[in-house]
Formats: structure tokens, sequence, C-alpha cells
């Protein structure tokens, strides 16, 4: 079956330090992947995707690449903010969404 | 703007109390889901609906049910509400004219808390 694996946190950072969640998974098929993002108290949006092996997906100063070979989908930024504070869930869609364990990031001013 | 609202976004109920979530969509979707979330772990789906059809997650306990009377709105019931029932449910839509894909987001609502007293 489907399956994501992420690194979990919680993970606390300084203001403009760079910040790697790393992401796994396991599929049958050729699924999209997802990085979704939840602030307090709010329900999950959408951060980027990628829908084939070597798509690059940005928004927000946040990158991912889909890597087939590696079978990963890390997320990176280069110099975060405290707005950035949030949960980060990692997700494959192969018509149903399977979503990683979640990673709590914190950044300090 | 086209969104999914959920209402309300927070709700206590007693013990085994009814209780009734709803939610709505003007995105004109063919899918609405149905997600459990417990303390920031990954939401966990309960059922969906693909048009009027009901496709219910093998583990989702009875005591949960849902409804979709037409294409904006979906509702989750809840028949007798136990303390673990306490959690924020997500619903999620997706599916823009017919096209389901697994290329495609799902658009989540922002949630409604669940207390049970």
């Amino acid at each position: 079956g489907n399956s994501v694996t992420q690194m979990e946190g919680p993970v606390t950072l300084s203001e403009e330090a760079f910040l790697t969640i790393n992401c796994t998974y396991t599929a049958t098929g050729y699924p999209s992947l997802f990085w979704y993002v939840q602030y307090p108290g709010e329900g999950l949006q959408l951060l980027l995707k990628a829908t084939k092996a070597d798509d690059k997906g940005s928004n927000k100063g946040f990158e991912a690449t889909y890597r087939k070979e590696t079978t990963s989908f890390h997320l990176e930024k280069g110099s975060v903010q405290v707005s950035d504070s949030a949960v980060y869930f990692c997700a494959l869609n192969d018509y149903k969404l399977s979503f990683g364990a979640g990673t709590t990031v914190t950044v300090r001013a | 703007d086209a969104m999914v609202i959920q209402n309300p976004r927070y709700q206590v109920t007693q013990f085994g109390k009814p209780v009734t979530l709803s939610c709505s969509q003007t995105l004109n979707h063919n899918v609405m889901y149905w997600y459990q979330q417990k303390s920031s772990q990954a939401p966990k789906l309960l059922f969906h609906y693909y048009d009027k059809d009901f496709n219910n997650e093998a583990d989702t306990p009875d005591n949960f049910q849902s409804r979709r009377p037409n294409t904006s709105f979906c509702f989750l019931d809840i028949r007798s509400p136990g303390l673990g029932d306490a959690a924020m449910y997500l619903c999620a839509t997706t599916g823009l004219a017919g096209v389901v894909s697994q290329y495609n987001e799902q658009f989540f609502g922002p949630g409604t808390r669940l207390t049970v007293l």
C-alpha cells in the first residue's frame, strides 16, 4: 500500500534560518505529492505540489522536488520567518490522500 | 471567493448526545471528504462521497454517519459521541466537472473542533 514517512519534530529555528523537512514515500503507480500547512486552529492549506518525477513545486519561498529515484519530496526554505510557524504535512495522492505524521515548526524572533 | 465552509467552528456536546457537523462548498466539486484529526496528528479519513455514492473507510466506527443532500452540502452525524470522539473534524473537496485524478489537490475547510463533556 501507499505510505508517507516524514521527519518528526518538533523543529525550532531562529528567524532567517534554513529549514528542511524530510519526506519519503512508498507507492504503487504514479502518485502526485503535496505539502500542506496547518496554522494553529485552522484547516489544511495546500503549500505546493508536484505531479510527476523531477517536478519542482514552489510557493512562498518554499520548494520541494519530486525525486523518484530516492522516493523523496523534501521541503526546503532558505530563510524562515516567525509567520512560518505551523504544522507541515507531506502527502501522497493516488486518488486518496496518504499523510505523513506532520512536523511542527516553531520559528523564534 | 469560492471556498469550503464548516459550521460551527466550535461545537460542544454531551456524552451520548447526537451531534451534526455541517460542510458546504461553492467550488462545485464532485467529491467531499470527512476527516478526523486529533492533537496535531495527521488527518484520518472517515468517508467520502463521489457525487451521491458513499464510500466508507473500513475502520470508521458505525457511530459516524454522513449525508449529502446535494452537491453543495455534506453533514457528519455522530450518533452517540464518546470522550474519544473529541477532535477537529475537517471537510475537504476535490474534482471539478467530474475530473477526479491523482493530480487533484483537496481543498480543506477550517474545521470544526468538537468537545465532548
